[in-house]
């Protein structure tokens, strides 16, 4: 069956730092990959994605690469900000199914 | 466009006691999903649906949690009688295709 392995938390950063946070999946046939990315107080949000093999996905500074080989979706921002302090999910989903399979989630602090 | 509209936002009850959470997803989409986050896990999928039926209830426990999406468009979730491990925040997404999800920002669920 599917998994999602994400690199456990909780992570603290200084701000400006660079942040990695490591995914890697298990799954049949060529799935899409989600980060989600959840606030306090709030619902869960699409943060970027991918759907094929080398495709990147980005937004708001955050990137992440679909890496076959390595079965992997690790998200990389290269100067965080206070703002960005939330709970970052992996997730990914088979084509023709749009049921979600998620990672543990990874909880981000940074710090001014 | 409105969200996925949840209610309600907190409830706390004792266990053996029954509970009803509900779901409005985003007009015209079909998929309409209820996820179910306990603390520090990534969330999992309780039911699917497409339109007013069911694609999905592999992981929902039947012999306590029922759904239903009467006319295809909100949903109600129930659980009876409830236990001390379903405390847990319950998530309503909806869906247009091809992981263009909208998340609701979910039900927190404490069972005393």
């Amino acid at each position: 069956g599917n998994s999602v392995t994400q690199m456990e938390g909780p992570v603290t950063l200084s701000e400006e730092a660079f942040l990695t946070i490591n995914c890697t999946y298990t799954a049949t046939g060529y799935p899409s990959l989600f980060w989600y990315v959840q606030y306090p107080g709030e619902g869960l949000q699409l943060l970027l994605k991918a759907t094929k093999a080398d495709d990147k996905g980005s937004n708001k500074g955050f990137e992440a690469t679909y890496r076959k080989e390595t079965t992997s979706f690790h998200l990389e921002k290269g100067s965080v900000q206070v703002s960005d302090s939330a709970v970052y999910f992996c997730a990914l989903s088979n084509f023709g199914n749009e049921k979600l399979t998620f990672g543990t989630g990874t909880r981000l602090t940074i710090i001014p | 466009e409105a969200g996925v509209a949840q209610s309600p936002r907190y409830k706390i009850i004792e266990k053996r006691q029954s509970v009803a959470f509900w779901c409005n997803p985003i007009s015209g989409h079909a998929t309409l999903y209820w996820y179910q986050q306990i603390l520090g896990q990534g969330p999992k999928l309780l039911i699917q649906f497409q339109n007013n039926g069911v694609v999905d209830d592999s992981q929902l426990p039947k012999d306590r949690f029922s759904a239903e999406r009467l006319k295809g468009v909100d949903s109600t979730l129930k659980i009876q009688p409830a236990k001390l491990e379903d405390s847990a925040v319950y998530l309503c997404a909806s869906s247009q295709g091809q992981g263009g999800y909208t998340f609701g920002s979910g039900t927190r669920l404490t069972v005393v």
